[in-house]
């Protein structure tokens, strides 16, 4: 038990749907981060939020959009996504920002656009 | 640009010992981390450096290089549950995580 939920585990949707990735923290963190992992590629660092503020947004396409309500809970939401947006979507957190402080991931959300 | 490499696939033989290796060109350097993850889960701390030298813990240990931008994990007496991918980390000026590719362990009875 890692402490950070997501759901759901997997989704396949089409290019025109819209659906939304959800992930939820119970280590009462301040920190929270979306990560897009492809098959034998680095881990590609999508958003950050600190104090449910967005702090970094890493040229990411407009097709996601990010939403975090409360420090516990984070949103995904896609839409008229590409068949190059198939990938596992990991969630993580940590305590704050800065040196040292490790982050703890979901079980992440396997995706396939089709 | 900002670059991470480690090798992608190693193979070893259970109660052996392994060495994974890690280089790195960042910008800035705020500490190196280690992780481990077996398909299908979630990536999992192993380790973090931020000064020179060798950071033990139980069969695993992890040695940094800052001069050199180098770091390698350890593994000791290897199970058959240690075969997962293992992912180095840099978190850069702006700390945020720079990660490698990851490399994938083996292990065979």
């Amino acid at each position: 038990e890692t402490g950070v939920t997501q759901t759901p585990r997997h989704l396949v949707m089409g290019m025109t749907n819209k659906k939304s990735l959800k992930c939820e923290q119970h280590l009462g963190h301040n920190a929270m981060y979306w990560y897009k992992q492809s098959a034998k590629k680095p881990l590609e660092l999508m958003f950050v939020y600190n104090f449910k503020e967005q702090t970094e947004n890493n040229s990411v396409p407009s097709r996601f959009s990010p939403e975090c309500p409360n420090s516990s809970h984070l949103f995904l939401h896609l839409h008229t996504l590409q068949p190059e947006d198939s990938a596992l979507y990991l969630c993580a957190s940590s305590q704050d920002r800065g040196p040292s402080y490790e982050q703890y991931f979901g079980p992440g959300t396997r995706l396939t656009v089709t | 640009g900002q670059n991470i490499d480690q090798p992608t696939e190693m193979t070893a033989t259970e109660g052996a010992i392994v060495q994974i290796n890690c280089t790195y060109q960042t910008s800035g350097f705020n500490g190196l981390f280690w992780y481990q993850q077996h398909a299908g889960e979630a990536p999992t701390f192993l380790s973090y450096n931020v000064l020179d030298g060798l950071e033990e813990k139980g069969r695993f240990s992890s040695f940094l290089s800052r001069s050199k931008g180098y770091s390698y994990l350890l593994l000791k007496e290897l199970q058959m549950k240690d075969s997962a991918s293992y992912l180095c980390a840099v978190m850069d000026s702006n700390y945020q995580l720079i990660w490698g590719a990851g490399t994938k362990l083996i292990i065979k009875p």
